[in-house]
C-alpha cells in the first residue's frame, strides 16, 4: 500500500462553483498524477507534479489547476465546476518497485466522484 | 506524441477459454509497458509490466504479455478464464523518463465480460 489518500470520496457540487480535490500520500514519492475516468475515454491525465512546485499539464488540463506545496500533498481544483467536469477523478503516484530507477509502477488511490449539477 | 490504443472496447468470453486483449503503443524511445486491471467500483492494479529483458512477462492472477516491437504491440493473454476474471483492462505506457517528467499514459480500456 502506497498509503494514497484521496478526499473526499464523494462528491455533488452546483455548476460554477469551485472545487478541491485532494490526494495525500505518506511516501514520499516524487512523482504525483491527478487522471479522470469517463466511460469511453479510459484514464484521462489532467496535470501530473514531478517535484514541490513543480507540475505540468496533462493532455485534459483546461479548466482545473493543481498544487503541490509540500511532497505529501497534490490539490486538483476545478476553477470554475461545469458538468462536463462530472467524472471519477484519481491520483496516482509513481512508486519504484526494484533495484533499478526504471522499475517503477502507478499505484493509485480509490478515486473520487464528483458530479457537478 | 506518445499515445495507447486499444482497439477492442467490450470483448466477451465463455469462461475456461483463452483470452487475447490488444495493445498499441505510439512511443518514439524504448517504451515501458503496463496492464492494469479495474473491478467494478474498484482502483485500478497493476496485472503485469515490461521495462527491458525477456518479452514475455508474467503477470498475477495467471496474466502473461508479450512485447513485440516489430509490431508496437503489447497484448494481454490468459490460457484460461475464470468468472473473476470480468472486469476493465487498461494497457499503459510510461513516457518521457528521460527528460524528468515521467507520466503514464493510458489506452481507452477492454471491458471483458465472462460467460458462465
Amino acid at each position: 500500500d502506497a498509503g494514497i489518500t484521496q478526499s473526499p470520496r464523494h462528491k455533488v457540487t452546483e455548476t460554477g462553483t469551485p472545487v478541491t480535490l485532494r490526494c495525500h500520500q505518506t511516501e514520499n514519492h516524487r512523482y504525483m498524477y491527478w487522471y479522470r475516468q469517463d466511460p469511453g475515454h479510459g484514464l484521462r491525465l489532467i496535470h501530473y507534479s514531478y517535484g514541490v512546485k513543480d507540475t505540468d499539464k496533462g493532455e485534459v488540463s483546461d479548466g482545473y489547476s493543481v498544487s503541490r506545496s509540500k511532497t505529501e500533498d497534490f490539490l486538483l481544483t476545478l476553477e470554475s465546476a461545469t458538468s462536463s467536469q462530472t467524472s471519477v477523478y484519481f491520483c496516482a503516484i509513481s512508486r519504484r518497485t526494484g533495484g533499478t530507477l526504471e522499475n517503477t509502477e502507478a499505484f493509485f488511490g480509490q478515486g473520487t466522484r464528483l458530479t457537478v449539477v | 506524441a506518445q499515445s495507447v490504443t486499444q482497439p477492442d472496447i467490450h470483448i466477451t468470453v465463455s469462461e475456461g477459454a483463452s483470452l487475447e486483449l490488444r495493445c498499441n503503443y505510439s512511443y518514439g524511445a524504448t517504451p515501458y509497458l503496463f496492464w492494469y486491471v479495474q473491478s467494478p467500483g474498484q482502483g485500478l492494479q497493476l496485472l503485469l509490466k515490461y521495462f527491458s529483458g525477456d518479452t514475455l512477462v508474467q503477470g498475477i492472477k495467471g496474466f502473461e504479455a508479450e512485447f513485440k516491437r516489430s509490431q508496437s504491440s503489447f497484448n494481454l493473454r490468459k490460457p484460461s478464464v475464470h468468472w473473476s476474471d470480468a472486469a476493465e483492462y487498461f494497457c499503459a505506457v510510461g513516457a518521457g523518463r528521460t527528460s524528468g517528467t515521467y507520466k503514464y499514459i493510458f489506452g481507452t480500456g477492454t471491458r471483458l465480460k465472462v460467460l458462465a
